[in-house]
């Protein structure tokens, strides 16, 4: 059965870094999102993209964030400078249409900032 | 604005007994709703999703869902829980999630 992978498993970078967090979609999925869950808390939207732009991003989802669909298969979250409230699990979901169809989400991706 | 609320952070479940865990949402339109399971290291799989029709949602592992509009709910049950069922449970509202419910199973 296909699935979403996320690369890596678990970042750690200084404070004021630059990541990039990795996720390969279904292959026949159009619609792609990323989500962040702080260590105890709720999951949080941060944005969807379709047709390579983005169709809908939370207030979370500010300037020092930025998606990206690279090449065919990659999609990306770059956090430009990160700070300590930035280390959460953040999880890559995939759908083939956009708020009715089921997303599959990855495994996700730990974040730890220092 | 949507919102989700789990008012449960933690229910205790013997096994084989039911289950059931709450959920209220506030949403102008027709919701659309889902339950998502995740457990520990885990990403989240979807258990159910309502956006129409029969307000009784059937889902994957045993596990089914009533939309009530007029309580403004969507709870989740399971009327035998096993063992493997020990996880957290989100509910969900377009894209916003609860705060989820975790759920120990005891022997």
């Amino acid at each position: 059965e296909p699935e979403v992978t996320q690369t890596p498993s678990h970042q750690v970078t200084q404070m004021g870094q630059e990541v990039i967090l990795r996720c390969v979609p279904i292959s026949n999925h159009l619609y792609f999102y990323w989500y962040r869950q702080i260590l105890g808390q709720k999951v949080e939207f941060l944005v969807s993209f379709y047709n390579n732009e983005i169709s809908e991003k939370s207030e979370i989802f500010d300037d020092q964030f930025s998606v990206e669909r690279p090449d065919g298969s990659n999609f990306t979250l770059k956090i430009r400078s990160t700070k300590l409230e930035d280390s959460a699990m953040y999880f890559c979901a995939s759908s083939s249409g956009i708020r009715t169809d089921t997303q599959y989400f990855g495994p996700g991706t730990r974040l730890t900032v220092l | 604005a949507q919102s989700v609320t789990q008012p449960d952070i933690h229910i205790t479940v013997s096994e084989g007994a039911s289950l059931e865990l709450r959920c209220n949402y506030s949403y102008g339109a027709t919701p659309y709703l889902f339950w998502y399971v995740q457990s520990p290291g885990q990403g989240l799989q979807l258990l159910l999703k309502y956006f129409s029709g029969d307000t009784l949602v059937q889902g994957i592992k045993g596990f089914e869902a009533e939309f009530k509009r007029s309580q403004s709910s969507f709870n989740l049950r399971k009327p035998s829980v096993h063992w493997s069922d020990a996880a957290e449970y989100f509910c969900a509202v377009q894209l916003s999630f609860g705060a989820g419910t975790t759920v120990t199973v005891r022997a």
